[in-house]
């Protein structure tokens, strides 16, 4: 079946610095990458999402990156402040990656 | 703006006990599906279900379990005989192809 990657598990930056995450997938057929915030005890909430038609969607501060030949895509946080501060998941069909939580340090 | 809703917010049982999980999907919306969190991991897909029928299917979704969608507006997750790790947050979802997946606010679980 479909398997997602996701790397690192942790990441801490300092307020201001950019973060950077990554997902690797395995079924070269797929053609959409959401990336989804979770905060504690809340809903997994979608905050860009990229179609395998382009290579990179920017949003303000967030950008997603894919790679099709690579099969990986990457979240691209800016500017970081500490409300960003959450856990972040990738998705590939039906497919979660584990997870990265983020702090950010101010 | 139209959302998802879910209910109970939490539901305590006991054991061996059969529990329904309730989700209102937006209206317009044409799939639907069920998810599961354990504290602390991943979101891990359950079940999708289209034009009343279940579509797709995790290795999760075993006997115990079954979806239901008895009228036009609500879509049920029932655990036949709860287990001690069937403890989860459980997450609904909907979508109107190909468009995003938007999840409701979820069920906590908790089987003593």
């Amino acid at each position: 079946g479909e398997n997602v990657e996701q790397h690192p598990s942790t990441l801490s930056v300092q307020e201001g610095d950019s973060a950077v995450i990554k997902c690797t997938y395995s079924d070269s057929a797929s053609n959409y990458f959401p990336w989804y915030k979770q905060e504690l005890g809340k809903r997994p909430q979608l905050i860009i999402d990229i179609r395998s038609n382009v290579g990179e969607k920017k949003d303000q501060r967030i950008a997603v990156t894919l790679n099709k030949t690579a099969k990986h895509f990457s979240l691209h946080i800016t500017e970081t402040q500490p409300e960003d501060s959450a856990v972040y998941f990738c998705a590939n069909k039906l497919v979660f990656g584990a997870g990265t939580i983020l702090r950010v340090k101010s | 703006e139209p959302e998802v809703t879910q209910t109970p917010s939490h539901q305590v049982t006991q054991m061996g006990q059969e529990v329904i999980l309730r989700c209102v999907p937006i209206s317009n919306h044409l799939y639907f599906y069920w998810y599961r969190q354990i504290l602390g991991q991943k979101v891990e897909f359950l079940v999708s279900f289209y034009n009343n029928e279940i579509s797709e299917k995790s290795e999760i979704f075993d006997d115990q379990f079954s979806v239901e969608r008895p009228d036009g507006s609500n879509f049920t997750l029932k655990i036949r005989s709860t287990k001690l790790e069937d403890s989860a947050m459980y997450f609904c979802a909907s979508t109107y192809p190909p468009n995003e997946q938007f999840f409701g606010p979820g069920t906590r679980l908790t089987v003593l």
